[in-house]
């Protein structure tokens, strides 16, 4: 079964203290993809990457990382979370760019549901 | 840039009564693909339809039905005779398309409508 898979689901965190939120496909799909979503703003991009070790920034960057080692992986790091962050957090996955036309079905993890203190 | 404008931030309707939620969106591309989401409160997101900038047909799925008007960039979603399982979050959403290597396949998504059907 195709799947995006997020961990963890629901987290409260104190300001500052590192944390990482994980995610696999098991798609072999090159693009990836995070979006935060905040009340009245809908859902925006945080950063995406088209394969492995190439990643960029999207709309919302600031206080993220993200690294691409493995196809499956993306993990979004927050360095030094703060309250600013408390968010609910989606990953997506697609076959991406440059392909077949393969419909661009986007798959989307079940969120996660972060919340800073 | 692309943009999404659901200008409609809350509706509630009555069971069995009928709801069109609007979608207008920006884009400069000629390719693109436009989605509608459904997020229940229990927080994912729900793909209900996909629909590229060249098929202008109008979909019908069971209760739901969307309307894609190029001429008036808008890609509007009715659902018939609705019922409370309906309530949720819709998001519009609009995408480059993915034919060619460097593109983003970033979705840029509407701010949502929330639509309470009441028993």
């Amino acid at each position: 079964e195709a799947q995006v898979t997020q961990n963890p689901r629901y987290l409260i965190t104190v300001t500052g203290k590192k944390l990482t939120v994980t995610c696999s496909q098991n798609m072999n799909h090159e693009y990836m993809s995070w979006y935060r979503q905040d009340p009245g703003l809908g859902l925006r991009q945080i950063y995406y990457s088209m394969n492995v070790e190439v990643t960029d920034k999207g709309d919302v960057p600031e206080g993220y990382k993200v690294s691409r080692k493995e196809k499956r992986n993306f993990p979004l790091i927050l360095e030094s979370p703060s309250p600013n962050q408390t968010s609910l957090y989606f990953c997506a996955s697609t076959s991406g760019p440059g392909k077949p036309d393969s419909g661009n079905t986007i798959y989307f993890g079940e969120g996660s549901w972060l919340t800073v203190v | 840039a692309q943009k999404v404008t659901q200008a409609q931030t809350e509706i509630s309707v009555v069971e069995k009564e009928d709801v069109t939620l609007d979608c207008v969106y920006e884009t400069r591309d000629t390719t693109y693909y436009l989605f509608w989401y459904k997020q229940p409160p229990s927080g994912e997101l729900v793909f209900l339809i996909r629909r590229n900038s060249f098929d202008e047909q109008n979909e019908i799925s069971g209760r739901y039905s969307w309307n894609f008007q190029k001429s008036t960039s808008s890609f509007n979603f009715t659902i018939t005779a609705s019922q409370v399982v309906d309530s949720a979050v819709y998001f519009c959403a609009l995408s480059e398309a993915p034919g060619y290597r460097g593109a983003n396949s970033k979705l840029t998504f509407g701010k949502g409508i929330t639509l309470s059907v009441r028993p």
